[in-house]
């Protein structure tokens, strides 16, 4: 299966800035998604991004606060805007590798005090 | 729209025990189901993936079982261990494979040494 590398693993970061997070996927991938994991809580998807077309944001997620850029088939990364505490949450990417399942990174654990 | 439920929420067990875990969706209309286990704090590890053409799935002590038309999965852990003890994670993939995975909230397992 894929090995995606995903970075940072966790960071502290102050309200009110933003935090970017890379993911590095070993082969080329058509989709990358974006999940968050908030305290105690399941997984929920962000967003879907395409290479070459605008990321798709499931309700409750807008580009101004989770901007994704994709700009080839093995990258992703995902922006997480004007923190509040209620960000504090673990993101993950992940692919999808058809007839393999999906894989996903190792997680970004985010605090922000 | 698809939404996936696990029971028990929570599982404490003495070693040595035979453990099912139990998840159910809403929506037949799977590309796959997906088991996986998360260790606190940490990523998802994939456990085992069953098509929606395929009734069960072993690997090692675990063995998932997938009965679509009713919207249920099973994962089996046989002789439980000590570093049995994580959360474990049913998704489900829809048709069309575009979409992302749905997951549960999961099952807190703890295996008593």
């Amino acid at each position: 299966s894929a090995v995606i590398s995903q970075k940072p693993s966790r960071d502290i970061c102050q309200r009110g800035t933003s935090l970017t997070i890379q993911c590095q996927v070993d082969s080329q991938v058509t989709m990358m998604f974006w999940y968050r994991q908030q305290p105690g809580q399941s997984l929920t998807l962000i967003a879907t991004a395409n290479q070459g077309s605008e990321a798709t944001y499931e309700s409750g997620f807008v580009i101004d606060k989770f901007p994704i850029s994709r700009p080839n088939l093995t990258f992703s990364t995902l922006t997480v805007s004007n923190m509040s505490p209620e960000d504090s949450s673990i993101y993950l990417c992940s692919v999808d590798r058809y007839n393999y399942g999906y894989t996903f990174g190792s997680g970004t654990r985010l605090t922000v005090v | 729209k698809q939404e996936v439920t696990q029971i028990p929420a929570a599982l404490s067990v003495p070693e040595g025990e035979n453990l099912v875990l139990n998840c159910s969706f809403t929506d037949s209309a799977i590309y796959n189901l997906q088991w996986f286990r998360q260790d606190p704090g940490k990523g998802l590890t994939s456990l085992l993936l069953i098509q929606s053409s395929q009734r069960e799935q072993t690997s090692g002590r675990l063995n998932a079982s997938l009965d679509k038309s009713s919207g249920r999965s099973t994962l089996y852990i046989a002789a439980s261990q000590p570093g049995d003890s994580a959360t474990y994670l049913c998704a489900v993939n829809p048709l069309g494979g575009a979409d992302g995975l749905t997951f549960g909230k999961g099952t807190h397992l703890i295996i008593q040494p």
